[in-house]
């Protein structure tokens, strides 16, 4: 059974950091693209990042760009999202999603989200 | 530039069907999309992946009271006997060598 748990969620002041982290299980990690998508309060869903099964490849949002990092550790299987210069507008619930394939973003798995709070 | 246009709304009758429509951009008539629902206070559950043949790839344990079908540029989801617990959000999503994309999403009322 597929299951991804996101973790590292929480209240941080603007222009500080957050480091997300989603544990892996159920699949083999390597062979399959990930992606960070997240939800601002009553709003659609944004893809901020993705990268492919090898990690190779890495995609940002312009509106992240910059100030995220997508990386994943293999051995771990584990897939993080490095979270600096925080904004207000970076507020929004953030969902760790499995790709289809190796190079495929489309997600058939999500996590359950874990909330991140940018405010003073 | 790959972009999904979803209608924001739709309604129908419990009981009934309802056929909700994403469109892609100007040149991807080609993409393969998936379908995602989000009911009230929970994540995305993916349905499907729809290709541009209309062939699909099924989520696990999506009831077969869900389909999806394409023509052209158009990906369809057809929720057929309707039921209360289908009243959600239905987003469509796809990818591009520079980006990857969601529509705006389609909120369904069951009446």
């Amino acid at each position: 059974e597929v299951q991804l748990l996101e973790s590292g969620g929480g209240l941080v002041q603007p222009g500080g950091s957050l480091r997300l982290s989603c544990a892996a299980s159920g699949f083999t990690f390597s062979s399959y693209a990930m992606t960070w998508v997240r939800q601002p309060p009553g709003k659609g869903l944004e893809c901020v990042s993705a990268t492919s099964g090898s990690g190779a490849y890495t995609y940002y949002a312009d509106s992240v760009k910059g100030r995220f990092t997508i990386y994943r550790d293999s051995s771990k299987k584990t897939l993080y999202l490095q979270m600096n210069s925080l904004r207000a507008e970076d507020t929004a619930v953030y969902y760790c999603a499995k790709g289809f394939d190796f190079g495929d973003y489309v997600a058939d798995y999500w996590g359950q989200g874990t909330l991140v709070t940018v405010s003073s | 530039q790959l972009v999904l246009t979803q209608s924001p709304s739709a309604s129908a009758s419990l009981g009934a069907s309802v056929k909700l429509t994403c469109t892609l951009s100007s040149g991807h008539s080609s993409y393969a999309i998936a379908w995602h629902q989000q009911q009230p206070e929970k994540g995305p559950r993916y349905l499907m992946k729809l290709n541009s043949d209309g062939s699909h790839s099924m989520g696990d344990g999506i009831p077969d009271r869900f389909s999806g079908s394409s023509s052209g540029a158009e990906r369809y989801l057809t929720i057929s006997s309707l039921q209360s617990q289908d009243e959600a959000d239905y987003y469509c999503q796809t990818w591009g060598t520079a980006s990857v994309v969601f529509g705006g999403g389609t909120k369904l009322t069951v009446l």
